[in-house]
């Protein structure tokens, strides 16, 4: 069955600090894995995709890495702000079943001043 | 501004009252698809749309029904809602899901629906 893992399912860390979030799938035949960002009412907000070829993407503060051969993306985030609190999923289009993303169940994140 | 547009934001209905809740898409995207969201089961896909008058069941079709008779619009339909339908709907466009095309998938704000 194709499913997509994230742990913990809550994080906080006190404003500063670097952190990194973990999502696992249980398949390597992707076409790609998409990070989002999701704010308490609000929809989800595309944050970075990497594609089956690449190691990973970079955007500001924000680093996603895949390794395909262990099902294992993170992402990194440095210097966490107040503004970072958020839930951030994970999401992976498998090659069966490819018309969709499967999702993970998210990561709650929590920044404290 | 490049963006998915859901109407309502928020929706009480009672149970076999018609609804249909709008999608809209400004990006010329050929993809479009509903998810459903509830707490403990996350995201889950209802209906997509390749392109243009071509539609297919996602993995939860059951009770809904969608159409897609221009490229921007892809509105969902629940004929005779029932409690179960209670969700946090999330339209969703991309360029493409065909085996070539690897664009992002970008989500409009959500609609929450509450059936009494």
């Amino acid at each position: 069955k194709q499913e997509v893992t994230q742990i913990p399912a809550a994080l906080s860390v006190p404003e500063g600090e670097n952190l990194v979030l973990n999502c696992s799938f249980t398949d390597s035949a992707i076409y790609n894995l998409q990070w989002f960002r999701q704010d308490p009412g609000k929809g989800l907000t595309s944050l970075l995709l990497i594609q089956s070829s690449q190691r990973e993407q970079t955007s500001g503060r924000l680093n996603a890495s895949l390794d395909k051969s262990s099902g294992r993306s993170t992402l990194y985030i440095a210097a966490s702000q107040p503004g970072d609190s958020a839930t951030y999923l994970c999401a992976v289009r498998y090659f069966q079943g490819a018309q969709k993303l499967v999702f993970g169940q998210g990561t709650r994140l929590t920044i404290n001043p | 501004e490049a963006q998915v547009t859901q109407n309502p934001r928020y929706l009480i209905t009672v149970t076999g009252k018609k609804l249909t809740v709008t999608c809209s898409q400004n990006m010329n995207h050929e993809y479009m698809s509903w998810y459903r969201q509830d707490p403990g089961l996350g995201l889950r896909q209802i209906y997509y749309s390749m392109n243009v008058e071509v539609t297919d069941k996602g993995d939860v079709p059951e009770g809904y029904k969608v159409s897609r008779k221009e490229k921007r619009n892809f509105p969902l339909i629940l004929e005779s809602p029932s409690p179960n339908q209670t969700s946090l709907y999330f339209c969703a466009s991309s360029w493409g899901m065909g085996q070539h095309n690897n664009s992002p998938l970008h989500f409009g704000n959500g609609t929450r629906l509450t059936v009494t």
